[in-house]
């Protein structure tokens, strides 16, 4: 999984509650990303970061939100979890550090939300 | 493990034979081009990628087609092995801009 590790890999919680999920990576990519991914869709991208406290909505980005205070981790945050973001999410990486392009992506082994 | 697509499009060939797995992507601005590979509970796993200004682009086994006038990408792999069982999609990127991904084919392989 190119250096990349989530965590937790699965999760059960409750209506309401908040939840943080963890994304660490030893490749030094500039890039990093959140999606995810959902029966009867492609992966969908929730929020990305290009680079230390730089970050930026993608298509599905209500209810989550991001933080970036280091190069190798990327934090997603479910402020008030609903039932509609039970799903798999994953992280991906991509851009060297120093490259202006976010070229290819690498994912993570993901993380399964349940919320009930 | 997860279902990654309850209703995917399936793909099913025999062992050894060539596969065709089709992906028509939607922006004719779309520069960059890449085939992931799924296996049931894990991340999707990088196959190949060509830019547009190839046509074809080869890997182990693989091979990436390129047709920008009808915005038609396909992946083929030849000699179709068990372990190719997976879903397979493909991603999209305009220039500098974030991936769209398709949906996948579920690739199924007959002994």
């Amino acid at each position: 999984d190119a250096g990349i590790t989530q965590s937790p890999r699965h999760k059960v919680t409750e209506t309401g509650t908040p939840v943080t999920l963890r994304c660490h990576q030893t490749e030094n990519h500039r890039y990093m990303y959140w999606y995810r991914q959902d029966p009867g869709h492609g992966l969908r991208l929730i929020h990305y970061s290009y680079g230390v406290k730089d970050t930026d909505k993608g298509e599905v980005s209500d209810g989550y939100s991001v933080s970036r205070s280091k190069t190798e981790d990327f934090l997603l945050t479910l402020e008030s979890a609903t039932s509609s973001q039970t799903s798999v999410y994953f992280c991906a990486i991509g851009g060297l550090a120093g490259s202006e392009y976010q070229e290819t992506q690498y994912f993570g082994p993901g993380t399964r939300l349940l919320v009930l | 493990g997860e279902s990654v697509g309850l209703h995917l499009p399936t793909l099913s060939v025999q062992e050894g034979d060539n596969s065709i797995i089709n992906c028509a992507y939607s922006n004719s601005a779309s520069d960059y081009f890449i085939w992931y590979k799924q296996e049931s509970g894990k991340g999707p796993q990088f196959i190949i990628d060509i830019r547009s200004n190839m046509d074809k682009r080869q890997g182990q086994r693989v091979t990436v087609l390129l047709n920008k006038t009808v915005k038609h990408l396909s992946l083929q792999i030849a000699a179709t092995q068990p372990g190719d069982s997976a879903v397979y999609f493909c991603a999209e990127s305009p220039y500098g801009q974030n991936f769209v991904f398709g949906p996948g084919t579920r690739l199924s392989v007959l002994p």
